[in-house]
């Protein structure tokens, strides 16, 4: 399955700033998502991710909190824009599992305390 | 679209008893439901999975059943140990692009 390195791991940051995400696949793969994880709760998906074109999110999540970036098959970049307290979560990207599975593999995630 | 409901919230068994997790889903549509184990300050792994043309895979400790009439799905740990303790994520797909609805999951304890 695909290695996912995601940076930073954590951080913490005050309101009001901006903070960009890093998700880099060491093989090339069509789709990447991100998802959500507030603190105790489940995943919730924000965006697809693909190359070449604008990414396409979910319900309740607009472009200009979350612009994401997609230059290659094998890279991708979340912001988190204007921070508030509300956005701290943990922020994971993923991208579909190769081989006979379809599940994800995940990224181990970035934990973002906004205070 | 897909809801996917997970049961029990927490989980705690003894080593070596067995734990089993349960979700329910609502589109009969859905053809792939795979399995998630979450360490703290890990993201989640994917465990086993099962497709919906069977009924049931083992690897090793771990299972899954699949009721496509009754729309759910299981998993089941047997012989549990201390590193089983972890969240727990069932999901299902939401299309047939890649995207899954997540269950609230799951958290086990395993005592020795």
């Amino acid at each position: 399955s695909a290695v996912i390195s995601q940076k930073p791991s954590r951080d913490i940051c005050q309101r009001g700033t901006s903070l960009t995400i890093q998700c880099q696949v060491d093989s090339q793969v069509t789709m990447m998502f991100w998802y959500r994880q507030q603190p105790g709760q489940s995943l919730t998906l924000i965006a697809t991710a693909n190359q070449g074109s604008e990414a396409t999110y979910e319900s309740g999540f607009v472009i200009d909190k979350f612009p994401i970036s997609r230059p290659n098959l094998t890279f991708s970049t979340l912001t988190v824009s204007n921070m508030s307290p509300e956005d701290s979560s943990i922020y994971l990207c993923s991208v579909r599992t190769r081989g006979d599975g379809d599940g994800y593999t995940f990224g181990s995630g970035t934990r973002l305390t906004v205070v | 679209g897909e809801n996917v409901e997970q049961h029990p919230s927490t989980l705690s068994v003894q080593e070596g008893d067995s734990a089993v997790i349960k979700c329910t889903y609502s589109d009969s549509a859905s053809n792939y439901f795979p399995w998630y184990k979450q360490e703290l300050g890990k993201g989640p792994q994917l465990i086993i999975d099962i497709r919906s043309n069977v009924g049931e895979k083992k690897d090793q400790r771990i299972a899954v059943t699949l009721n496509k009439t009754a729309k759910h799905f299981s998993l089941h740990i047997t012989e549990t140990q201390p590193e089983d303790s972890a969240v727990y994520f069932c999901a299902a797909p939401t299309d047939s692009w890649g995207k899954f609805q997540f269950g609230a999951g799951t958290q086990v304890v395993v005592t020795p």
